[in-house]
């Protein structure tokens, strides 16, 4: 069974510019998380996707956005990219419906913004 | 707020012994504890996981103890190998309010020496 993939691995941004990042989920998965790694930060959560609709959103700008597809594919977008946007970023695929599931991760996408 | 903290930085165990790495929490809606290994600039990796409905879960070497009264949960992994050092995170997730939206804890560094 394939894992999580994210598109693409390594991304270099200028400040100002728009990048679109993509993850496929686990096959039967319906559930997409994704989330913001960086040091002084850890691990923080972006949005979620069930069924193309989005459930929950975490503390990040409206620069920041993510859609999911009918295939449960899902992409994050961030506008007017900042030096501060530069991180891993991680999608999660889970199961999704009732009751806590366990998320499997993508090696994640790393953004550098210059 | 940290409302998942995993107050020791890092930890440095010998091969062959057990690593206890430690985790608590604050919220109490919090039902369902996650435990992942990372390596740097890839995606976190599942080990094991718990339901607030349990105190004990085990998986191989993976033993993850949790003590709802004092909101705290650890991990043992006994015997410690060399492969094993990683930064391990615990995660949170509160029922059926969190739509996969995992919290994290800081992480803990485990080096395990030969």
């Amino acid at each position: 069974k394939a894992g999580v993939t994210q598109t693409p691995r390594y991304l270099i941004k200028t400040r100002g510019q728009q990048v679109t990042l993509s993850c496929s989920p686990i096959s039967g998965h319906r559930s997409v998380s994704w989330y913001q790694q960086t040091p002084g930060q850890g691990l923080q959560f972006l949005f979620e996707y069930f069924s193309e609709t989005q459930r929950n959103k975490g503390n990040f700008p409206g620069r920041f956005s993510g859609r999911q597809f009918s295939n449960s594919r899902s992409e994050m977008n961030v506008s007017t990219l900042e030096l501060g946007d530069s991180a891993l970023y991680l999608c999660a695929s889970s199961a999704g419906g009732q009751g806590n599931t366990e998320a499997f991760f993508g090696q994640g996408t790393r953004l550098t913004v210059v | 707020d940290q409302q998942v903290k995993q107050n020791s930085p890092s930890l440095s165990v010998q091969e062959g012994r057990i690593s206890i790495l430690n985790c608590d929490y604050t919220n109490s809606m919090f039902d369902y504890f996650l435990w992942y290994k990372k390596y740097p600039a890839e995606g976190p990796t599942f080990l094991i996981s718990i339901s607030s409905i349990k105190d004990k879960n085990e998986d191989g070497r993976f033993t993850v103890f949790l003590n709802k009264s004092a909101k705290h949960l650890s991990l043992h992994i006994v015997p410690s190998q060399p492969g094993d050092s990683a930064v391990y995170f615990c995660a949170a997730l509160a029922g059926g309010t969190s739509y996969g939206k995992l919290t994290f804890g800081q992480g803990t560094i485990l080096t395990v020496h030969p």
